[in-house]
């Protein structure tokens, strides 16, 4: 199985500040036939279910706002919240699809300072 | 965009059975395969089990093989999940959710989710 561990486990940020998450995975998720990374952030919100912001590692979901970016390849993954929200706060998981079974890291709960 | 509503869920004694079920509505429901993901109470995701558009494939987590059965009926938009021998550490909201054409395909469209209680 391919292991997903996501640094911190929570962090607080101030509004319009800068929030980044970290994200491993224990073998290569960059399929080499098409030069993409495997690797996906959603974001929950409390109360709600998953929703999908980010895929093949940096492109973002239709209706995402631009401050959220993804950015790594192979191994080592990002996400960046720029200028923080109070909408943002939520915890992120990164997710790997490149192999059997689809696991996700443990989760970053993003708060305001 | 597929909307999906999870039902089936309570409380339920350790070794004891549950099925649950998920209403899709608003897309073509048998030209995505479909998931089953679940939370544990205060804890992260993960992914359960899936089924192919046409229920000739199906994947099951480790942790689940031979106790629970994935099922889907296209022509009534749903899904099942049916849970034998459960344990303690099935308790969770279990998730319903859509991906694409594939196996390996992203969570696209997820239901409020049902929870599942095992204890005596």
């Amino acid at each position: 199985d391919i292991v997903m561990t996501q640094s911190p486990d929570s962090l607080a940020v101030s509004l319009g500040e800068r929030a980044t998450i970290n994200c491993k995975s224990s073998q290569s998720v960059l399929y080499s036939s098409d030069n993409k990374n495997y690797l996906a952030w959603y974001q929950q919100k409390p109360g709600q279910p998953p929703k999908l912001l980010i895929y093949w590692a940096s492109t973002r979901e239709s209706g995402v706002p631009d401050r959220f970016n993804g950015s790594g390849s192979g191994t080592d993954f990002t996400l960046t919240i720029n200028s923080l929200q109070g909408e943002d706060v939520a915890v992120y998981y990164c997710q790997q699809n490149y192999g059997s079974p689809l696991t996700f890291g443990g989760g970053t709960k993003v708060e305001i300072k | 965009e597929m909307q999906v509503v999870e039902s089936g869920g309570g409380l339920v004694q350790p070794g004891g059975s549950l099925r649950l079920s998920c209403a899709a509505s608003g897309c073509t429901f048998n030209t995505f395969w479909m998931s089953w993901v679940r939370q544990a109470p205060g804890k992260g995701l993960e992914w359960v089990a899936s089924i192919k558009q046409d229920g000739s494939e199906k994947r099951y987590v480790d942790s689940v093989k031979d106790r629970f059965t994935i099922s889907r009926d296209n022509a009534k938009n749903s899904l099942y999940l049916e849970m034998n021998s459960l344990r303690g550490e099935d308790t969770a909201v279990y998730y319903c959710a859509s991906q694409g054409n594939n196996w390996w395909d992203l969570f696209d469209d997820w239901g409020q989710g049902t929870l599942v209680t095992v204890s005596s």
